[in-house]
């Protein structure tokens, strides 16, 4: 059972031009949240998803960012007309159904490095 | 909504002393508590959880958590240290009907000297 992941690695942007990183969750898990690592920072929360709907975007900048999750294929986060602050190593992480309402743990990707310059 | 706060950002300790990473949190309802290890260039691996019954957590290589419910903390710990465990470290709490969303602490820098 492969992990999380999550491509390109790194991404390299010149500033006005748009990113998409892919996520491939675990098999299984139809559960996935986006984070944010800025430099020097802790991991931010911006968006949860399950397949074809959005349940939590209160993290997602309200300009430029956009995420989906299909029904098929992987969940895409997407930056329009990135700027130098949007650099930051962006991480997805999966997990499976709940089951019982019990919380389970979330299982990280490997996370993309985004530049812009 | 859930905060935690690592009071230590970094922490240098020489190899096989002890290590304590401090973690507290605040939150109006019950949660369930994580510590993430993050090694250079990598992404976040799960070192330990708390969900329910015993308090104090271990993990497979030496760690160990102890969740305090009165002074709201979920410290980990290390009675000996090996170079390897050079990293960062991440305390982590989610509330049950947020489903699995994290909420990270800023992480505390751990780096072990010979």
């Amino acid at each position: 059972n492969a992990g999380v992941m999550q491509n390109p690695r790194h991404l390299v942007r010149r500033r006005g031009q748009e990113a998409r990183l892919r996520c491939s969750p675990m098999k299984g898990h139809s559960h996935v949240y986006w984070y944010r690592q800025l430099p020097e920072e802790g991991l931010k929360f911006m968006v949860y998803l399950q397949k074809e709907n959005i349940i939590d975007e209160s993290g997602m900048p309200k300009e430029r960012f956009s995420a989906e999750f299909p029904k098929e294929g992987p969940s895409i986060l997407r930056i329009q007309q990135v700027v130098r602050g949007d650099s930051a190593a962006y991480f997805c992480a999966s997990s499976p159904r709940k089951a019982g309402g019990q919380n389970t743990e979330a299982f990280f990707g490997q996370g993309t490095r985004l530049t812009v310059v | 909504a859930q905060s935690v706060t690592q009071l230590d950002s970094q922490v240098p300790v020489f190899e096989e002393a002890p290590v304590e990473l401090r973690c507290n949190y605040s939150s109006s309802v019950s949660v369930y508590l994580f510590w993430y290890v993050q090694y250079p260039n990598q992404g976040l691996q799960l070192l330990l959880k708390y969900l329910s019954g015993s308090t104090l957590v271990e993990s497979i290589n030496g760690f160990e958590a102890e969740f305090n419910k009165s002074q709201t903390s979920f410290h980990l710990r290390k009675p000996s240290v090996h170079i390897s465990d050079t990293a960062e470290y991440f305390c982590a709490v989610s509330a049950g009907a947020a489903g699995n969303k994290l909420t990270f602490g800023g992480g505390t820098r751990v780096l072990v000297k010979p």
